[in-house]
């Protein structure tokens, strides 16, 4: 099975930059992905990493190390709206084809 | 990008009745589709994977029974609850990925939040 750990809950502040973490364990690796959920709302996708590095897009980064099963989503210029779910899913290619599975989430909070 | 819809949006029912959801892919054609749940404050759980064609296969255990999967056509899939219960209020949310298997996008519904009383 898959093993996905993030914290629970995290705080920031509006203008500054916050690390949002995860570390996985899984057979048959192939992705890792970062989904934003506000409360109610389906995920929305935010980035994609299945090589080790860095991924830039705009005020969002993902950084991915295989070796460690790690990975981090970086936010920057945090702003109010910010605040919601971040889903941190690592996908999987089983014989069926493949599968995501989601970790707990991580509450950011941003705050004035 | 590509869109999935779901209807309905918000249904309440009694315990007992069957619920049935569907999920559509607007403009693309989905030969998977995922149905996940997801419980208050909790995240995503995979219930199954819908196939097109061909039965759908669950995540252990979700009971199939209940739970009913019909993926007939490359765009639509359903999921039936039956005989639900309140236990069965969640939120439901299905997904499909767009291309082959490696392709790295998966689009999400926008949900369907299901109350039993």
């Amino acid at each position: 099975g898959q093993n996905i750990d993030q914290p629970t809950e995290m705080t920031a502040t509006e203008g500054a930059i916050v690390q949002i973490n995860c570390t996985y364990q899984t057979s048959g690796f192939n992705g890792l992905f970062w989904y934003q959920q506000h409360a109610g709302e389906a995920p929305t996708f935010l980035s994609y990493n299945v090589l080790d590095g860095l991924e830039e897009k705009g005020r969002f980064s993902s950084f991915l190390s295989r070796s460690k099963g790690y990975s981090y989503l970086l936010l920057k210029e945090l702003q109010m709206k910010d605040s919601a779910s971040y889903l941190c899913a690592v996908r999987v290619l089983t014989g069926g084809g493949n599968k995501l599975t989601f970790g707990t989430g991580t509450q950011l909070k941003v705050e004035l | 990008g590509a869109v999935v819809s779901q209807h309905p949006s918000r249904v309440i029912c009694k315990s007992g009745t069957s619920v049935k959801i569907e999920c559509r892919s607007l403009d693309f054609q989905a030969t998977t589709m995922f149905w996940y749940r997801q419980f208050p404050k909790q995240s995503l759980m995979l219930m199954a994977t819908s196939n097109e064609g061909s039965k759908a296969t669950y995540e252990q255990g979700v009971e199939k029974d209940k739970f009913l999967i019909n993926h007939a056509s490359l765009t639509l899939s359903t999921l039936t609850v039956t005989s639900a219960h309140p236990e069965d209020s969640s939120f439901y949310i299905c997904s499909a990925p767009t291309g082959t298997a490696f392709d790295n996008t998966q689009y999400f519904g926008p949900g369907t939040r299901l109350t039993v009383l």
